[in-house]
């Protein structure tokens, strides 16, 4: 079946700019999480939604981040006035549900390059 | 709150000798383990998990793990490696207290030389 999908894969922005990014995860997945993964520091997590329950945002380092998930499926990360530190590599997850023995399914990711 | 240490950033070896990647945690409840192996440009995916039962966990690849409680470890064993196992591998953990978050460790990357 299909995996956890994210677009774009590749996105170059100029400082200041918004940028929007968007996970697709697994069918009938009720969990998802998003990560930001910059070079030698592991994954860091961002925000969680599960199912219809408000989202967990204890992650986002900044105003700046905020994200929504419409119908409990797709998935939408925006970053306003992108910053140079906000370049990394962004990697959505999903989980059949919230039980934490469950594995995380990834996406590929989205590197994003703040000029 | 829980936290993961990998001890090593980067882990260099031949192919066909063993390796060990070791991970750490801490966790004032009862605790289930995972490792993810990244291969590069791409996301992660599970190799292992230890939930409950039997230390000695069996993964994908030919990988193992043993959960050692009272030195609250779970390192990541393979008997012989090639050169296609190089890539980045993280350990994970979360806790049944309540916390649906798993905390990832910092990350390993396994180098293989030929």
């Amino acid at each position: 079946g299909a995996g956890v999908s994210q677009s774009p894969s590749n996105k170059v922005t100029e400082k200041g700019k918004d940028v929007e990014l968007r996970c697709d995860p697994i069918s009938g997945h009720t969990a998802l999480y998003w990560y930001r993964q910059s070079l030698g520091q592991g994954l860091e997590f961002l925000i969680y939604f599960q199912g219809n329950s408000a989202p967990d945002k204890s992650g986002l380092p900044s105003d700046r981040f905020s994200a929504e998930r419409t119908g409990g499926s797709v998935s939408t990360l925006t970053i306003q006035r992108t910053q140079q530190e906000d370049s990394a590599v962004y990697l959505c997850a999903s989980s059949p549900d919230r039980s934490s023995y469950n594995e995380q399914f990834f996406g590929p990711g989205t590197r994003l390059t703040v000029l | 709150a829980q936290s993961v240490t990998q001890l090593d950033s980067q882990v260099p070896v031949f192919e066909e000798a063993p390796v060990e990647l070791r991970c750490n945690y801490s966790s004032s409840v009862s605790v289930y383990l995972f490792w993810y192996v990244q291969y590069p440009n791409q996301g992660l995916q599970l190799l292992l998990k230890y939930l409950s039962g039997s230390t000695l966990v069996k993964g994908i690849n030919g990988f193992e793990a043993e959960f050692n409680k009272s030195q609250t470890s779970f390192h990541l064993r393979k008997p012989s490696v090639h050169i296609s196992d190089t890539a980045e591998y993280f350990c994970a953990v979360s806790d049944n207290g309540g916390s649906y978050i798993p905390t990832f460790g910092r990350g390993t990357s396994l180098i293989v030389h030929p």
